[in-house]
């Protein structure tokens, strides 16, 4: 079946520096690759996503990657700070009808101030 | 305009008995998805409904899970006989139309059945 995987499940850096988490995924028919990031207690939150026909993507502090010849995807976050401490999340879903998100085992990351 | 909203947030049960969690999805959203996160582990995929449809359940165990989303009222995950591996956080997303087609999966803060 389909299937997402994470890496690294954990990711400590020091304030300032940059954080990377990577994925790959299984379904070659995958178009659409979402970001969330997820608080202590609370529910997910997409912070950035990006589809088949687009190989970057950048918002702010974060800039997204994809590779679809070798089917890994990749979140880039700089200059980070505490406030980015957090678990996230990759998945990766198809835009055809009634299909599920599938979603990568996440990232515990810490920024040490 | 409220979010996806889930109740109960905290649900304790005994061995043996039910637990009905309800998710109410954003207005406009016809939708549904529940995703199961057991402690410090991914969200599972369990089941996507929209309207009176399950659209895909291949997720769901297949004894004691139920998953309803009526035409009237919120979606509602029911687990009967609970045993103590149910425990977990219950998570609701719910999106506008497809989910990759139209955009991002908006969730609920989540249930957290404890069973005892």
């Amino acid at each position: 079946g389909e299937n997402v995987e994470q890496h690294p499940s954990t990711l400590s850096v020091q304030e300032g520096d940059s954080a990377v988490i990577k994925c790959t995924y299984s379904d070659s028919a995958s178009n659409y690759f979402p970001w969330y990031k997820q608080e202590l207690g609370k529910g997910p939150q997409l912070i950035i996503d990006i589809r088949s026909n687009v190989g970057e993507k950048k918002d702010q502090r974060i800039a997204v990657t994809l590779n679809k010849t070798a089917k890994h995807f990749s979140l880039h976050i700089t200059e980070t700070q505490p406030e980015d401490s957090a678990v996230y999340f990759c998945a990766a879903s198809r835009d055809t009808g009634g299909f599920k998100t599938i979603f990568g085992a996440g990232t515990r990351l810490f920024v040490k101030a | 305009n409220a979010g996806v909203m889930q109740n109960p947030r905290h649900l304790v049960r005994r061995r043996g008995q039910e637990a009905r969690l309800r998710c109410s999805p954003m207005k406009g959203h016809s939708h549904v998805y529940w995703y199961r996160q057991l402690p410090e582990e991914g969200l599972k995929f369990m089941v996507y409904l929209q309207k009176e449809n399950i659209i895909d359940e291949s997720g769901m165990p297949k004894e004691r899970f139920s998953a309803e989303f009526p035409k009237e009222g919120p979606s509602i995950l029911r687990i009967q006989q609970v045993v103590r591996g149910d425990s977990a956080a219950y998570f609701c997303a719910s999106s506008f139309g497809l989910a990759g087609g139209t955009g991002e999966l908006f969730f609920g803060e989540g249930s957290r059945l404890t069973v005892l």
